[in-house]
C-alpha cells in the first residue's frame, strides 16, 4: 500500500517558467511533509517542508502548498532554472498509533527536466 | 560545510564478504537512520538509532546490522552481501522527533557494488 504517491514520473519545463510537482497521500496521521531534491549518485538534499498546521510555506523560488482535505501537496518552483533538473521526492512523517520515530514515507519521485 | 558524511562514497565487495559502511555527523543530532535505495526507487528505511536505542524495521534482513558507538558515528554492517544488496546506502540524521524538528538531513550516500 503506497501511502505517498507522486503520479507523474517526469516533468519537462522551459527555463523561466513555473514547475509544479504534485504529491498525494492517504494516511491522515501524517502531519509533516518534506520535499527533497536528488541528483544522480548523491544523497537527497532537503528543500522545503510544511507542517499540517499550515497550508503554504515559501523559501525563495520554492513554495509548498498543502491541501489537507484533499490530502495533496505540491511544490512550485518559480522561475525554473536548468540547475533545478533532478529527481524530486516528497516525503511525509507523523504520529501513528501513538508513536513516532520520524519515519519518512517517500513517494516514488518525479524527474524534473528544465530546458534552457 | 559537510554535516552528514559517509565513507566511502563507492564500495566494491565480493559476494559473501562482510562490508562496513560508515556515517558521521557534525550536527549533534539524536537520531540516525540508514536507508537503502535501489535504482530510481524511493529510499527504504532499514533501521534507526535514537541515541543508543536501536530500532529495526520489521522487513530488514538479518544480514544487515548496525552499530552506533557514540553520538557522531553510525555504522552499517552487511554480514554476507548478496548480489541483491547492491544499492545506494543513505545515512540521515534528525535533531529530535516532533514537527518542525523532524527534518532529516541526508549524507551523500555510499554506492555498494557486489561482485
Amino acid at each position: 500500500d503506497q501511502q505517498v504517491k507522486q503520479n507523474s514520473p517526469s516533468l519537462s519545463v522551459q527555463e523561466g517558467r513555473i514547475s509544479i510537482l504534485n504529491c498525494d497521500y492517504t494516511n491522515s496521521m501524517f502531519d509533516y511533509f518534506l520535499w527533497y531534491k536528488k541528483y544522480p549518485a548523491e544523497g537527497p538534499t532537503f528543500l522545503i517542508s510544511i507542517s499540517s498546521i499550515k497550508d503554504k510555506n515559501e523559501d525563495g523560488r520554492f513554495t509548498v502548498f498543502l491541501n489537507k482535505s484533499a490530502k495533496h501537496l505540491s511544490l512550485h518552483i518559480v522561475p525554473s532554472q536548468p540547475g533545478d533538473s533532478a529527481v524530486y521526492f516528497c516525503a511525509a512523517s507523523g504520529w501513528g498509533g501513538g508513536t513516532s520515530y520520524g519515519k519518512l514515507t517517500f513517494g516514488q519521485g518525479t524527474i524534473l527536466t528544465v530546458h534552457p | 560545510d559537510a554535516m552528514v558524511i559517509q565513507n566511502p562514497r563507492y564500495q566494491v565487495t565480493q559476494f559473501g564478504k562482510p562490508v562496513t559502511l560508515s556515517c558521521s555527523q557534525t550536527l549533534n543530532h539524536n537520531v540516525m537512520y540508514w536507508y537503502q535505495q535501489k535504482s530510481s526507487q524511493a529510499p527504504k528505511l532499514l533501521f534507526h538509532y535514537y541515541d543508543k536505542d536501536f530500532n529495526n524495521e520489521a522487513d530488514t534482513p538479518d544480514n544487515f546490522q548496525s552499530r552506533r558507538p557514540n553520538t557522531s558515528f553510525c555504522f552499517l554492517d552487511i554480514r554476507s552481501p548478496g548480489l541483491g544488496d547492491a544499492a545506494m546506502y543513505l545515512c540521515a540524521t534528525v535533531k529530535e522527533w516532533g514537527t518542525e524538528q523532524e527534518t532529516q538531513y541526508f549524507g551523500p550516500g555510499t554506492r555498494l557494488l557486489v561482485l
